[in-house]
């Protein structure tokens, strides 16, 4: 059984330049979340999909930041013009939709470093 | 507002005792919780959970406590190995239809040998 997969596990940048994340949920879930979480605090929610489709943002995800799942399976997140405070680790989750109860199950995040 | 959060930030039992990890929430309208496991450079692990309409779910070695009157969630492991070192978020799943979650600060638990 492959878990979610996140890629890459690590990656420092410099400020102000962009970075793309990417995210395969397990492979029959149709929904997928992305959290961000800072040392010593639990996971934010950013955003999520169900299929294809965007339907909710946090306020916490500002215009540098978008989210994409063009075929409903995997996602990517991309930060543009990095900021030294997007540093953190990127965590995507999935579940399937439709169940009385929907469990989240999260990949081993994404650790971004900005310089 | 919608919080989750805990009563004890850290957490150190004696290998092979009993472990509590508590945990408050604030959004009465909140019908599922969950705990995770996340170890070092990891991303949280599903231990657990528990709907509304229930008080108590068991799993292996764990336990969930659920008390709705006071909005008090607690998560108990029985016979803590080392393997059990960690740090352990509750989290309310909030929302509908996204099933959102909302995680606390998280406790972190040592085991001593």
């Amino acid at each position: 059984d492959t878990g979610v997969s996140q890629d890459p596990r690590h990656k420092i940048t410099k400020r102000g330049q962009n970075v793309t994340f990417r995210c395969d949920p397990i492979s029959e879930h149709n929904r997928l979340y992305w959290y961000r979480q800072t040392l010593g605090q639990g996971p934010e929610f950013l955003t999520y999909f169900q299929n294809e489709a965007q339907l909710e943002k946090s306020r916490l995800l500002s215009d540098r930041f978008s989210a994409e799942r063009p075929k409903g399976s995997f996602s990517t997140l991309e930060i543009q013009r990095t900021e030294q405070g997007d540093s953190a680790m990127y965590l995507c989750a999935s579940s399937l939709a439709g169940r009385e109860k929907e469990t989240q199950y999260f990949g081993p995040g994404t650790r971004l470093l900005v310089l | 507002g919608e919080s989750v959060g805990l009563h004890l930030p850290t957490l150190s039992v004696q290998e092979g005792d009993n472990s509590i990890i508590n945990c408050a929430y604030s959004n009465s309208a909140s019908d599922y919780f969950i705990w995770y496991k996340q170890e070092s450079g990891k991303g949280p692990q599903f231990i657990i959970d528990i709907r509304s309409n229930m008080d108590k779910r068991q799993g292996q070695r764990v336990t969930v406590l659920l008390n709705k009157t006071v909005k008090h969630l607690s998560l108990q492991i029985a016979a803590t190995q080392p393997g059990d070192s960690a740090v352990y978020f509750c989290a309310e799943n909030i929302g509908r239809p996204a099933q959102k979650l909302v995680f606390g600060q998280g406790t972190r638990l040592t085991i001593n040998p």
